[in-house]
């Protein structure tokens, strides 16, 4: 099977520019998760998406938003852009919600924003 | 949902055994330990994961006390290889939703 993949793998824009981060889930799975990383923050959960709907969501301003398709594949959208939004942003699917599930991670999206 | 936490960093010789710990003290009965490496710049690599039960894979051992308020992951035999962060997670549904909090994480540094 085909691993967790994100594209693009680096990006970068300037400020006050809106992006879009895609994610195609492993085959099968129906849960995808997104998470912001920065060096002083470590991993932060920024949403989850199951069967096309938004589960939950993290502490992030209204300019982080995502959809989920029916085919599962994910995508993410910030607008105006910040220079705090400068990360790797992950996500990481799964094939439920069960508890007792591992999260598969890809590779992420390096964002960098000028 | 339950916090860990855990040492900034951590070195091992390599060839020894090296020993992780987490605290999650304010766990609950139906949360799962998870632990997870990220190698600089990929993406988080599940390890290993348990109830309450120690827990024994091809990578690692997690090891959790009986009154689950803190794991041990234990890496028998450290390579260079296994230098990396490590997080130690605890997975909960939250009214049915997944919500999956990660700490800072252990910076392991195998030493030659």
């Amino acid at each position: 099977k085909a691993g967790v993949t994100q594209t693009p793998r680096y990006l970068i824009k300037t400020r006050g520019q809106q992006v879009t981060l895609s994610c195609s889930p492993i085959s099968g799975h129906r849960s995808v998760s997104w998470y912001q990383q920065t060096p002083g923050q470590g991993l932060q959960f920024l949403f989850e998406y199951f069967s096309e709907t938004q589960r939950n969501k993290g502490n992030f301003p209204g300019r982080f938003s995502g959809r989920q398709f029916s085919n599962s594949r994910s995508e993410m959208n910030v607008s105006t852009l910040e220079l705090g939004d400068s990360a790797l942003y992950l996500c990481a699917s799964s094939p439920w919600q069960a508890t007792n599930e591992k999260l598969f991670f890809g590779s992420g999206t390096q964002l960098s924003v000028l | 949902d339950a916090k860990t936490t855990q040492p900034p960093s951590m070195d091992c010789a390599e060839g020894r055994a090296a020993n992780l710990p987490c605290n999650h003290s304010t766990i609950s009965g139906n949360e799962y330990v998870y632990w997870y490496r990220q190698i600089h710049s990929q993406g988080p690599q599940y390890i290993i994961h348990g109830l309450k039960n120690n827990e024994t894979n091809e990578m690692a051992s997690l090891i959790i006390t009986e009154d689950r308020k803190s794991s041990t992951l234990i890496l028998p035999h450290a390579t260079l290889r296994d230098t990396a962060v490590y997080y130690c997670i605890v997975r909960s549904n939250s009214g049915g939703y997944q919500k999956v909090t990660f700490g800072i994480g252990t910076k392991l540094q195998v030493i030659p």
